[in-house]
């Protein structure tokens, strides 16, 4: 069964702090881990990753993936109020019947106090 | 304009009464999804169809059921047998081969049992 960790589970920051958020993964055939986030209805799309130690960056948020050790993390430097919010990682199966299912972990609540 | 609707965007429920969500997409994707999220959480999947007329079980698929008749419907029937039913249900469909984007999601449905 597939499976993704997320660490840690909630995190309360001031504006300005750098945060990293952590995903863990085991699944049996992988295809792509992906970073979303989530504010109070549909989850957004921020990162796609499938090759080990290339970093995607968009403004303040970048991503990398290790293939090897089988995680990824999430930076968001100079945070802002704005970046409050739920931030999922997902693992897209690339295999059989399953191909193209995500796997979401719990998620990460990130609070930026003002 | 191109996306997913789900309908309602909020539902009440008595105990031991059956609900159907709707959710329709004009992408001309292949794959639709149903996940469930509970609050502060990540998200299950319940059900998910990669063709018309066919679907397969997701994590948690005890007390739903779905139908896959149109490329663009993929309703969700929440059943009786569901015992905790109250959570927010999002929809997704990805379109064939290699998606840079994951899936994509609709607004969800937050459903309540009185």
């Amino acid at each position: 069964e597939d499976k993704v960790v997320q660490s840690p589970l909630s995190l309360v920051v001031h504006e300005g702090d750098t945060v990293t958020l952590n995903c863990s993964y085991e699944v049996t055939n992988f295809r792509s881990l992906l970073w979303y986030k989530q504010e109070k209805k549909a989850p957004t799309f921020l990162f796609m990753l499938t090759s080990s130690g290339i970093e995607k960056k968009s403004g303040r948020l970048s991503s990398i993936l290790d293939k090897k050790e089988l995680f990824s993390i999430l930076n968001i430097t100079a945070t802002q109020t704005g970046d409050s919010a739920i931030y999922l990682c997902a693992v897209r199966n690339a295999g059989g019947t399953s191909y193209g299912k995500l796997t979401f972990g719990q998620g990460t609540i990130l609070t930026v106090h003002p | 304009d191109g996306g997913i609707t789900q309908s309602p965007k909020y539902l009440f429920r008595k105990e031991g009464q059956n609900v159907t969500l709707s959710c329709e997409q004009n992408l001309n994707h292949d794959a639709m999804y149903w996940y469930r999220q509970d609050p502060g959480q990540g998200l299950r999947l319940i059900y998910y169809s990669q063709i018309v007329n066919d679907f397969q079980k997701g994590d948690i698929a005890e007390g739903y059921s779905v139908s896959r008749e149109k490329k663009e419907s993929f309703p969700l029937t929440v059943t009786s047998a569901q015992k905790n039913p109250t959570a927010f249900y999002l929809c997704a469909s990805t379109p064939p081969g290699t998606s840079g984007r994951g899936q994509f999601f609709g607004p969800g449905t937050r459903l309540t049992v009185l």
